[in-house]
């Protein structure tokens, strides 16, 4: 059973970049395309966007301009970098793993709260 | 940006059967938005229940669902129990995946 676990600061300073890393173990990273879901604390989820295995991404296009996701299949591992980050980006982030159309695993999730 | 709605909350009976509904801002939801649905209990990630319109994941009870309804994606929970109490959201894929897009989700209350 694939288990996916994020990992990175809980605190940003506002203007700087969010920076997070999903760690999978019991699988591997090839064939299957992996996502950032983030939700607000009290609100909905909000897609961010995912990339392939092979390095392909895709990107809400209401955050295109400040995401950047990346893979590294040799660690098993996929990343999340979010530029000049606002209070308005505090969420719980989220990394899952799914095909194309969809999730099917999650973690279990980590908050980020933007302030200085 | 297409919008995605939901029914923001639900009531139904013990044992009762209620269906939640996933529609598209942009025109019917069809087989090709590949709809997914997601519960998600207070404190705890989401977990996925249906993929692909009607699809069920090894975890998911049989009472639960998926199917197109009215042009709309549906989610039919029958028997519910009180351990279904939680928030659903739906999720629609567009431009061929290109674009995600989640509902606003359903609280659904069980009482």
């Amino acid at each position: 059973q694939v288990q996916l676990q994020e990992s990175g600061p809980g605190l940003v300073k506002p203007s700087e970049t969010l920076s997070l890393k999903c760690t999978v173990s019991g699988g591997s990273i090839s064939g299957y395309y992996w996502s950032w879901i983030r939700q607000p604390p009290g609100k909905g989820l909000e897609w961010i966007g995912y990339v392939y295995y092979s390095g392909s991404t895709n990107y809400n296009p209401s955050l295109k301009s400040r995401v950047t996701i990346s893979v590294d299949t040799s660690k098993n591992h996929f990343s999340l970098n979010l530029s000049s980050v606002t209070a308005a980006d505090t969420a719980v982030y989220y990394c899952a793993r799914g095909p194309i159309f969809g999730v099917v695993d999650w973690g279990q999730g980590t908050l980020v709260t933007v302030s200085s | 940006q297409a919008v995605v709605t939901q029914e923001p909350s639900l009531t139904v009976s013990p044992g009762g059967t209620v269906t939640l509904t996933c529609g598209s801002s942009t025109g019917p939801v069809t087989s090709g938005h590949y709809p997914y649905w997601f519960q998600q209990k207070p404190g705890q990630a989401p977990r996925t229940l249906i993929r692909d319109t009607t699809s069920k994941l090894s975890w998911t009870p049989a009472r639960f669902s998926g199917s197109l309804l009215g042009g709309k994606a549906a989610l039919t929970l029958s028997g519910a129990l009180p351990e279904d109490e939680a928030e659903y959201y739906c999720l629609l894929s567009y431009t061929g995946a290109r674009n995600w897009v989640f509902g606003g989700g359903t609280k659904l209350t069980v009482l």
